[in-house]
């Protein structure tokens, strides 16, 4: 049974562009969040799908906008890429939305040049 | 922003000993869940206490939570050198429907020596 997969593992942008990260879901789970982990910090909300819908936001700028799929996958985009967005982007999902236990994948590490 | 504090922010002990991680949160909670962290990688669900429990145990580890200070603590009692890696508590919020959105403290990063 695969977990939580997400794409790419690691990538490099320029200040100014674009960028889009995918996350799968575990098998069974509905609900996708997404966090933001900055070096030595811990993660920090971004927004969370449900049913295709945004259900749930953090304080995140609208650069960072987000898309579920009819399959469950999802993805997140940021726009105008800043260097403080340089961060390591964690997917989570969950089936049990009662106890909010989740289920993480491994990351994508983003650096903005 | 975070939730709360972690403490403390770095523990470095022998294998065999045992490990006690702090944490304190602001406001009203579900539940608390502690989460372990291997080198920058992806998060891993530890235990989970809901806000009328006190204490919970799984395996080697015990969780305590009071309410009351706000403020729980994680032990890992005859540590090993594999449980070396950064430990974070997260909340999920009392009221609402906040399923999915957990708050996270800093972390405590646990080395173990062998």
């Amino acid at each position: 049974d695969a977990g939580v997969t997400q794409s790419p593992t690691h990538l490099i942008k320029t200040r100014g562009q674009q960028v889009t990260l995918r996350c799968s879901p575990k098998s069974g789970h509905d609900t996708v969040s997404w966090y933001q982990q900055a070096l030595g910090q811990g993660p920090q909300f971004i927004f969370q799908y449900y049913e295709e819908e945004e259900r749930q936001r953090g304080n995140f700028p609208d650069r960072f906008s987000g898309h579920q799929f009819p399959n469950y996958s999802s993805e997140l985009n940021v726009n105008a890429l800043l260097l403080g967005d340089s961060a390591l982007y964690l997917c989570a999902s969950s089936y049990d939305r009662a106890t909010g236990e989740l289920f993480f994948g491994e990351g994508s590490r983003l650096t903005v040049l | 922003s975070q939730q709360g504090e972690e403490d403390p922010q770095a523990l470095s002990i022998q294998e065999g000993e045992n490990a006690t991680m702090n944490c304190s949160y602001k406001t009203s909670i579900n539940n608390l869940q502690w989460y372990r962290q291997n080198s920058g990688r992806g998060l891993v669900h530890l235990i989970l206490i809901r806000s009328n429990e006190r204490e919970k145990h799984s395996g080697r580890l015990r969780v305590t939570l009071d309410t009351s200070k706000k403020s729980s603590s994680l032990l890992i009692t005859a540590s090993r050198a594999a449980d070396t890696a950064s430990y974070f508590c997260a909340t999920t919020n009392a009221g609402g429907t906040s399923y999915g959105k957990l708050t996270f403290g800093q972390g405590t990063i646990l080395t173990v020596h062998p």
